[in-house]
């Protein structure tokens, strides 16, 4: 059973430019989230899927970003018009319909705004 | 507001040490989940355990212990006679039965175990 997974992992863009990153989530697991990370902070939720509906969004997701899970199994998370403050790791995890169990986390994909 | 709290950035031991990380949860739901997760200097965030709310047994796998008392609102994680590969960030983590969607973490306690 393969875990998730993330590309690319690193990206590296200049301010303004958008980028896209792309999460494949275990396969029997329903649900789908996005988080991101910054450096020595704990993960901060962005969004998460069940199946192909996307359930909530923080208020971190601003306009800029944009989630999609079109046929309820991988998942992209874009970026538009990207800022510095953009810069830090996106983590991608997966997880069995219900919520209650563990999320399951991939690589993640490091952006760096220059 | 749901928080959890894990008061100690860093704590450095020497190998077989033992050593306990402190996580302290704010919320106000009776029902929820507690996790623990360990983020080694790859990256990926590695689960370790989780445990309701109803079930304050203390659990015990190999050389990690959590001790879970909802009197103080505590989730402690202890490793026994710790191992250089233990070297890692870990971080306590809430998810509410109430929302679902999202897990609460700390911010973290870098462990860093000396040979």
């Amino acid at each position: 059973d393969t875990g998730v997974s993330q590309n690319p992992r690193h990206k590296i863009t200049k301010r303004g430019q958008n980028v896209t990153f792309r999460c494949d989530p275990i396969s029997e697991h329903n649900r789908l989230y996005w988080y991101r990370q910054t450096l020595g902070q704990g993960p901060e939720f962005l969004t998460y899927f069940q199946n192909e509906a996307q359930l909530e969004k923080s208020r971190l997701l601003s306009d800029r970003f944009s989630a999609e899970r079109p046929k309820g199994s991988f998942s992209t998370l874009e970026i538009q018009r990207t800022e510095q403050g953009d810069s830090a790791m996106y983590l991608c995890a997966s997880s069995l319909e219900g919520g209650l169990y563990e999320q399951y986390f991939g690589p993640g994909t490091r952006l760096t705004v220059t | 507001a749901q928080k959890v709290t894990q008061a100690q950035t860093e704590i450095s031991v020497v190998e077989k040490e033992d050593v306990t990380l402190d996580c302290v949860y704010e919320t106000r739901d009776t029902t929820y989940y507690l996790f623990w997760y360990k983020q080694p200097p790859s990256g990926e965030l590695v689960f370790l355990i989780r445990r309701n709310s109803f079930d304050e047994q203390n659990e015990i796998s190999g050389r990690y212990s959590w001790n879970f008392q909802k009197s103080t609102s505590s989730f402690n994680f202890t490793i026994t006679a710790s191992q250089v590969v233990d070297s890692a960030v870990y971080f306590c983590a809430l998810i509410l039965s109430s929302n679902t969607g999202k897990l609460i973490f700390g911010q973290g306690t870098t462990l860093q175990v000396k040979p």
